[in-house]
C-alpha cells in the first residue's frame, strides 16, 4: 500500500495531556501534511513541513519530520475536548504531482 | 469566503440510478481534487483538475465513475450506473498552489 500509516490507530487521553501521534510512509517526498477531520465533516489542514525542515509549530501543535527514518509525529500540547477528531498525513505521491497519499488516520478523543 | 460548497449533503438512491454530485471551489483556485472516503478504504483520490483540466484519473474506480469541470466555479462527479459498493462519503476539494488543500463539507452517499 503506498498509504501513509499512521499509529496508533485510536488514541483516548484527559484534557491537559499532550496528544502524540505518528506517520510512516515508504518513498521519499518533498512535504508531509497533516489534517484533522471532525466527525461528519471535510478535513481541514493543519500544517505542512516541506522535506528540509525538521520542526514546524502552530499553536499547540508540533509537527516534526525525519526523513532519515521516513517518519512525521504530530504533537497536540494541553489538549482539549475540542480537540477530539481524526488526524491524518498526507504526502504527494511522487515529484510534480498534487496526488495526495492520506494514511489511515488516528482517532484522537480528549476526555473533559 | 463561503469555502467548498457540495451538493447534495446527502443522497440516497437505488441501484442502477444514476448520480451526480457537485462542487463549488473556492473563488480563485485552480486545482479541484474529488476523493472518496470509505471505512476499508479510507480517503482515495478519484480525480484531480488543473485550470479544468483533468490532469490525474487514475483513482477513477471504473468506466461507471467520470468527472467534469466545464468552468472554473464548477465540478460534476457523475456515476452511472450506481451500485451498493459506492456507498461513501465523496469529498471535493480546491487549492490555489500553496499546496494546501481546502475540503468540503463531503456529499454522503448511499446505494440501495
Amino acid at each position: 500500500s503506498q498509504q501513509g500509516e499512521e499509529d496508533p490507530q485510536a488514541l483516548s487521553i484527559q484534557e491537559g495531556e499532550n496528544a502524540t501521534m505518528n506517520c510512516s510512509y515508504k518513498t521519499s517526498i518533498n512535504n508531509l501534511q497533516w489534517y484533522r477531520q471532525n466527525s461528519g465533516r471535510g478535513l481541514v489542514h493543519l500544517i505542512l513541513i516541506r522535506s528540509n525542515e525538521r520542526e514546524k509549530h502552530s499553536g499547540r501543535l508540533r509537527v516534526t519530520l525525519d526523513t532519515s527514518k521516513k517518519s512525521s509525529s504530530l504533537l497536540i500540547t494541553a489538549s482539549r475536548a475540542a480537540d477530539t477528531a481524526s488526524y491524518f498525513c498526507a504526502r504527494p505521491s511522487g515529484s510534480g504531482t498534487y496526488k495526495y497519499i492520506f494514511g489511515t488516520g488516528t482517532r484522537l478523543k480528549v476526555l473533559a | 469566503d463561503a469555502g467548498v460548497i457540495q451538493s447534495p449533503r446527502h443522497e440516497v438512491t437505488e441501484m442502477g440510478q444514476e448520480v451526480t454530485l457537485r462542487c463549488k471551489p473556492i473563488s480563485g483556485h485552480d486545482y479541484l481534487f474529488w476523493y472518496r472516503q470509505t471505512m476499508m478504504r479510507g480517503l482515495e483520490l478519484l480525480i484531480y483538475f488543473n485550470n479544468n483540466v483533468p490532469i490525474d484519473d487514475s483513482g477513477m474506480p471504473e468506466d461507471r465513475f467520470s468527472a467534469k469541470m466545464p468552468n472554473a466555479s464548477f465540478s460534476t462527479l457523475k456515476i452511472q450506473p450506481s451500485e451498493p459498493r459506492d456507498s461513501a462519503v465523496y469529498f471535493c476539494a480546491s487549492m490555489y498552489g500553496t499546496d494546501t488543500q481546502y475540503f468540503g463539507p463531503g456529499t454522503r452517499l448511499t446505494v440501495l
